[in-house]
């Protein structure tokens, strides 16, 4: 079956400095690989995705690259914001399976 | 309003009261999930609809859980005889037709506590 191993958290940091959230899955099939963010009091939204092997999905200065070798997915910020505050959570789906995969989400907290 | 809307956004009950979560989706949205969040643990897929098909309800944790979704518009989940272990988080997300994950859209979730 599928699964999604994600690093734990709590993370906190300060402002500008390099955020990085691991995570790795097993799937059965060729997966889809997401990232999504729940910033307080909203609901979980796509932050990014990849769709194939050495793809690299990007987006509000986030950046994770879909690596089929290590079946890895970190996601990267080279220079966090106090906005960026917020819980990750790593996914994936396999082709015709509407049911995502999630992992157990990393939430993060950038200090001023 | 514009996005998926869920009510009540908490709700406090004592074990083994009944309770009724509601899910508005996108208008025009074919597919509504409901999935649960347990502290410390990843979303977990309760159930789906799309249009007129059979609902997936492989993933309700016990046939205390039950869901429906009248006029392919409004869902409402409801749990009965309520236990400690259902306090989570749940999260109704909707789509349209075709749109894939990418186009999914979550609600802010109901946390439900059972005292």
């Amino acid at each position: 079956g599928n699964s999604v191993t994600q690093m734990e958290g709590p993370v906190t940091l300060s402002e500008e400095a390099f955020l990085t959230i691991n995570c790795t899955y097993t799937a059965t099939g060729y997966p889809s690989l997401f990232w999504y963010v729940q910033y307080p009091g909203e609901g979980l939204q796509l932050l990014l995705k990849a769709t194939k092997a050495d793809d690299k999905g990007s987006n509000k200065g986030f950046e994770a690259t879909y690596r089929k070798e290590t079946t890895s997915f970190h996601l990267e910020k080279g220079s966090v914001q106090v906005s960026d505050s917020a819980v990750y959570f790593c996914a994936l789906d396999t082709l015709g399976d509407y049911k995502l995969s999630f992992g157990a989400g990393t939430t993060v907290t950038v200090r001023a | 309003g514009a996005g998926v809307s869920q009510s009540p956004s908490n709700k406090v009950t004592e074990k083994g009261k009944d309770v009724e979560l509601r899910c508005d989706p996108i208008s025009g949205h074919t597919a509504l999930y409901w999935y649960r969040q347990s502290l410390g643990q990843g979303l977990e897929f309760l159930i789906y609809f799309q249009g007129n098909s059979a609902p997936d309800k492989s993933g309700l944790p016990s046939d205390r859980f039950s869901a429906e979704r009248t006029g392919g518009s409004v869902s409402t989940l409801t749990i009965q005889r309520t236990q400690q272990e259902d306090s989570a988080v749940y999260l109704c997300a909707s789509s349209s037709a075709g749109g894939g994950h990418e186009k999914l859209f979550f609600g802010s979730g109901t946390q439900l506590s059972v005292l």
